[in-house]
């Protein structure tokens, strides 16, 4: 069956510091894979997402950047943190169905 | 411009009760529709999908309605459990490139 698995749950870092998210899958073979961020008691935004390795397609401009170094693998990165990146980050894969999964996601403080 | 409503945005009930969640959308055009439930510091867990030639789909005590023509969807919660308690997020996706439109999404709490 397929998993998937993001890190670190939660994290706290200050203004200005940089951030590297990481998302994995298992079970499956070459899927969509997004990132979304979701404010506090506000719907989801995708930010990225990717139909292979290394091409990724952002949805919004901002200072986060993505990449797909593998297959099942989606990292999401930022080189200086803003105040406004906090929020509570997904990562979602979709197969050859319409379905996407979610993973527990990763809440992020930026102080 | 593609827009997700949902309404309301949150609602209180008894266990025991039923409760009907609306989402209304302009996306276009339209491929599918999905509901999820996302529980408080956790990702979303889809409930059901339709297409446009589905008008209804269930998932034990969820089901899900849907009218193209009016563009709008409902997802009824039957004899709803204190586990129901999550926000009910409406996804409606287009057809061309990764257009997913997400809804703000209906609060559900239920009180014992």
């Amino acid at each position: 069956s397929q998993t998937i698995h993001q890190w670190p749950a939660t994290l706290v870092q200050p203004v200005g510091s940089p951030l590297s998210l990481e998302c994995t899958v298992e079970g499956t073979s070459n899927p969509n894979l997004y990132w979304y961020r979701q404010a506090a008691g506000r719907g989801l935004q995708l930010l990225f997402y990717s139909v292979g390795i290394g091409q990724i397609s952002s949805e919004v401009p901002q200072n986060l950047s993505a990449s797909r170094p593998q297959d099942r693998q989606f990292i999401l990165s930022s080189k200086k943190l803003l105040l406004s990146d906090s929020g509570f980050y997904l990562c979602a894969w979709q197969g050859t169905t319409y379905e996407q999964y979610f993973g527990p996601g990763t809440r992020l403080t930026v102080t | 411009k593609n827009q997700v409503e949902q309404s309301p945005q949150s609602l209180i009930i008894l266990e025991g009760k039923n409760c009907t969640l609306q989402c209304n959308y302009t996306v276009s055009p339209f491929s599918n529709l999905r509901w999820y439930k996302q529980d408080t510091g956790r990702g979303p867990v889809s409930l059901t999908i339709m297409t446009f030639s589905e008008n209804t789909k269930s998932n034990g005590r969820y089901t899900a309605t849907l009218d193209a023509d009016t563009k709008q969807s409902s997802l009824h919660i039957t004899a709803s459990q204190l586990s129901d308690s999550a926000s009910y997020i409406c996804v409606v996706s287009a057809f061309h490139g990764q257009n997913f439109v997400f809804g703000p999404g209906t609060r559900l709490s239920v009180l014992p």
